[in-house]
């Protein structure tokens, strides 16, 4: 059984860090790849960036540069860190596994609120 | 890149059919055989239904299908039920240039 548990912080203020970590369960990370994707209020899904566990990564165009993916393979947990945070990095953030060959997401993590406020 | 485009909105009484179409581009959806979609209950996780524009995952309903036709993606609820009231994204590979995945919108999905 795949399973991803989520944890993190959920209130920031303008200008800190964001760091969610994902654990996984039921399946090795070197046969696939993992994603994080958000959802912030009253708006669709964005798909935030990519690992595999060579290290590779891929993020999408409006986050690079403030988003970091990262992944431990002893401890089975990969990693989302976004700097400099705003009210519209305010979202819910979910990671999930990542079918590289059919780009398809088929487990997801429960999700994490993450509140950006002064 | 744009999002793909749902419509904001769809619905139906319990055992009529709907469609949903996502449209994107020659570099999305118009160039690859990589679209899936998703439903999503409110306060529960996003569940994947149709992967490689047709194909269902184990445990999805038949009552489920999805099409392409040029740039433009369509899910397809047959047999509405209650518990299908979701909203329902689709979700595009978007190229070679390392753009990931596109997601549309989101289209809610009202069983009448």
């Amino acid at each position: 059984q795949v399973y991803l548990q989520q944890s993190g912080a959920g209130l920031l203020k303008p200008s800190e860090t964001l760091s969610l970590t994902c654990a996984v369960f039921g399946r090795p990370l070197n046969d696939y790849y993992w994603t994080w994707i958000r959802q912030s209020p009253g708006k669709g899904l964005l798909w935030i960036g990519e690992i595999n566990h060579n290290g590779y990564t891929n993020y999408s165009p409006s986050l690079r540069g403030r988003v970091t993916i990262s992944l431990d393979t002893s401890t089975k947990q990969f990693f989302l860190r976004l700097s400099a945070v705003t009210a519209a990095d305010t979202a819910m953030y979910y990671c999930a596994t990542f079918d590289k060959a059919t780009y398809y997401m088929d487990f997801w993590g429960q999700g994490s609120q993450v509140t950006v406020s002064s | 890149q744009s999002a793909l485009t749902q419509p904001p909105s769809a619905s139906g009484s319990p055992g009529q059919s709907v469609t949903i179409s996502c449209t994107g581009t020659d570099n999305d959806i118009g160039g690859f055989n990589y679209v899936s979609w998703y439903q999503h209950h409110p306060d529960k996780v996003p569940r994947l239904i149709i992967y490689e524009v047709y194909q269902r995952p184990s445990g999805v309903p038949d009552r489920f299908s999805g099409s392409k036709s040029g740039s433009t993606a369509s899910l397809t609820v047959s047999g509405l039920q209650p518990e299908d009231e979701a909203d329902y994204y689709c979700c595009s590979y978007a190229g070679a240039n390392n753009f990931g995945v596109l997601f549309g919108g989101g289209t809610k999905l009202t069983v009448l």
